[in-house]
C-alpha cells in the first residue's frame, strides 16, 4: 500500500537554528507533494506543494522543500526557526489517477525554544 | 474565502449513542473530503464526496459509519452505536475540481466517547 513516512515524531530547537525534516513515500507513479502545517489550537494549513518542474519548492514563512524523485523524498528545511514555527508539521502525497485524496504522513512535532 | 466550517467543535458522547457531525465547505468547492486524526498520527482518510456522489469510502469506515452530502454543498457524518475507539478529530475539507489542488481544511470535531 501506498505510504508516507516522516522520520521524526518530535524535534526541539533552539531560536535560529536550522531545520530539516525528513518524508518518505512510497509509491512509483506520478506523486504531487505536500507540506501542511498544523499550530497548536488551529487547522491544517498548506506550507508548500510540489506538482513538477524546479524539484525546490518554496512556500511561506521562509520554508522550503526538495523533492528528489530517486530517493522517494520531500524534505522539508528552513534555515533560521523561530518559537513561531512550533507546531505540527505534516508531509502529504496526492497519487495520480486518484480523488485528490491526500495520503499524510505520522506528523513531527516541532518546539522552537526562544 | 470564508473557509471550511465544522460543527460542533467538540462533541461528549457516551457508548452507544449516535452523534452526527456537519461540514461547510468552501461554497465553490466542488469536492468535499471527511479525514479522521488521532493522537499521535496524521490525518486519515475516511470518504470523497465529488457534488452529491461519493465516489470513495475507506475500509476504516465501518457500516457504523455514514457520510451524505444531499444538495452538493455541506456534508454530514454520521456515527451509530458509538465506541470508545472513535475518540478522535473528524476533520472535513474540500478542495476545486482540478487535479492536484490542495484541500483546504476546516478546525474539526473532536469527538470524546465515554
Amino acid at each position: 500500500a501506498q505510504s508516507v513516512s516522516q522520520h521524526n515524531h518530535h524535534v526541539i530547537l533552539s531560536e535560529a537554528a536550522s531545520l530539516e525534516l525528513g518524508c518518505n513515500y512510497s509509491y512509483g507513479g506520478t506523486v504531487n507533494l505536500f507540506w501542511y502545517v498544523q499550530y497548536p489550537g488551529q487547522h491544517l494549513q498548506l506550507l508548500l506543494k510540489y506538482f513538477s518542474g524546479d524539484p525546490l519548492v518554496k512556500g511561506i514563512k521562509g520554508f522550503e522543500a526538495e523533492f528528489i524523485k530517486s530517493k522517494f523524498s520531500f524534505n522539508l528545511r528552513k534555515p533560521s526557526v523561530q518559537w513561531s514555527d512550533t507546531a505540527e508539521y505534516f508531509c502529504a502525497v496526492i497519487l495520480s489517477g486518484g480523488y485528490n485524496k491526500l495520503i499524510f504522513g505520522a506528523g513531527t512535532r516541532l518546539a522552537v525554544h526562544p | 474565502d470564508t473557509g471550511v466550517s465544522q460543527d460542533p467543535r467538540h462533541k461528549i458522547t457516551k457508548r452507544g449513542q449516535n452523534v452526527t457531525f456537519r461540514c461547510d465547505p468552501i461554497s465553490e468547492h466542488n469536492r468535499l473530503y471527511w479525514y479522521r486524526q488521532t493522537l499521535g498520527q496524521g490525518p486519515e482518510f475516511l470518504t470523497y464526496f465529488q457534488n452529491e456522489a461519493q465516489l470513495e469510502k475507506s475500509r476504516l469506515l465501518s457500516d457504523r459509519f455514514s457520510a451524505e452530502r444531499p444538495k452538493g454543498s455541506f456534508s454530514t457524518l454520521e456515527i451509530q452505536r458509538t465506541e470508545q475507539g472513535d475518540s478522535a478529530m473528524y476533520l472535513c475539507a474540500s478542495s476545486p475540481g482540478q487535479g492536484g489542488s490542495p484541500l483546504h481544511f476546516g478546525n474539526g470535531t473532536r469527538l470524546t466517547v465515554t
